[in-house]
């Protein structure tokens, strides 16, 4: 079946860094999404993207983050200079409809700043 | 805004039984509702997934039903066993966002 891949499945990193996190979503989809878990809260929207460009965010997305399709097959998130509270579980997300079909997660980036 | 809740926050189960999970959500305009699982520390794992015009999806010993007047959806076990051990988080594709909502999730312990 086919998956999301996400990398590195961990990464630590001191306040003030940058961070690029990956994803390979799944071929054939067409809409890519960023989703984070604080820990014990509920998962979150970040940022929806189609088409080369961004089509939803969020009000935690704010300059600090950015998302990227430098190629056909990758999906990246950066986040500038990363805070405390960036320390989260993060997850891309595919799918092939923008509302009627469902999405696929990734197994999700933890990251921890310190 | 739509609010997705689930019920209990917990369960604990003893291997064997059936048993039933909650989600309800407080604006009936949606297009999907999508049940998934989640394993400590893990990535999200879909299990069923519900168009607004279904009723209900079957998936093995799993089916999920949907209400959509009412905001409720169910998500069945049969037979549960250790290996159900996990989150169960109920999403909502939003008809007003375009987003997909998630619940606050049922950690669910089957005992052997």
């Amino acid at each position: 079946e086919p998956e999301v891949t996400q990398t590195p499945s961990h990464q630590v990193t001191q306040m003030g860094q940058e961070v690029i996190l990956r994803c390979v979503p799944i071929s054939n989809h067409l809409y890519f999404y960023w989703y984070r878990q604080i820990l014990g809260q509920k998962v979150e929207f970040l940022v929806s993207f189609y088409n080369n460009e961004i089509s939803e965010k969020s009000e935690i997305f704010d300059d600090q983050f950015s998302v990227e399709r430098p190629d056909g097959s990758n999906f990246t998130l950066k986040i500038r200079s990363t805070k405390l509270e960036d320390s989260a579980m993060y997850f891309c997300a595919s799918s092939w409809d923008r509302v009627k079909g469902g999405y696929t997660f990734g197994s999700g980036t933890r990251l921890t700043v310190v | 805004k739509q609010e997705v809740t689930q019920i209990p926050a917990a369960l604990s189960v003893p291997e064997g039984e059936n048993l039933v999970l909650n989600c309800s959500f407080t604006d009936s305009a949606i297009y999907n509702l999508q049940w998934f699982r989640q394993d400590p520390g893990k990535g999200l794992t879909s299990l069923l997934l519900i168009q607004s015009s279904q009723r209900e999806q079957t998936s093995g010993r799993l089916n999920a039903s949907l209400d959509k007047s009412s905001g409720r959806s169910t998500l069945y076990i049969a037979a549960s066993q250790p290996g159900d051990s996990a989150t169960y988080l109920c999403a909502v594709m939003d008809g007003a966002t375009n987003k997909l909502i998630f619940g606050t999730g049922t950690l669910l312990a089957v005992q052997p």
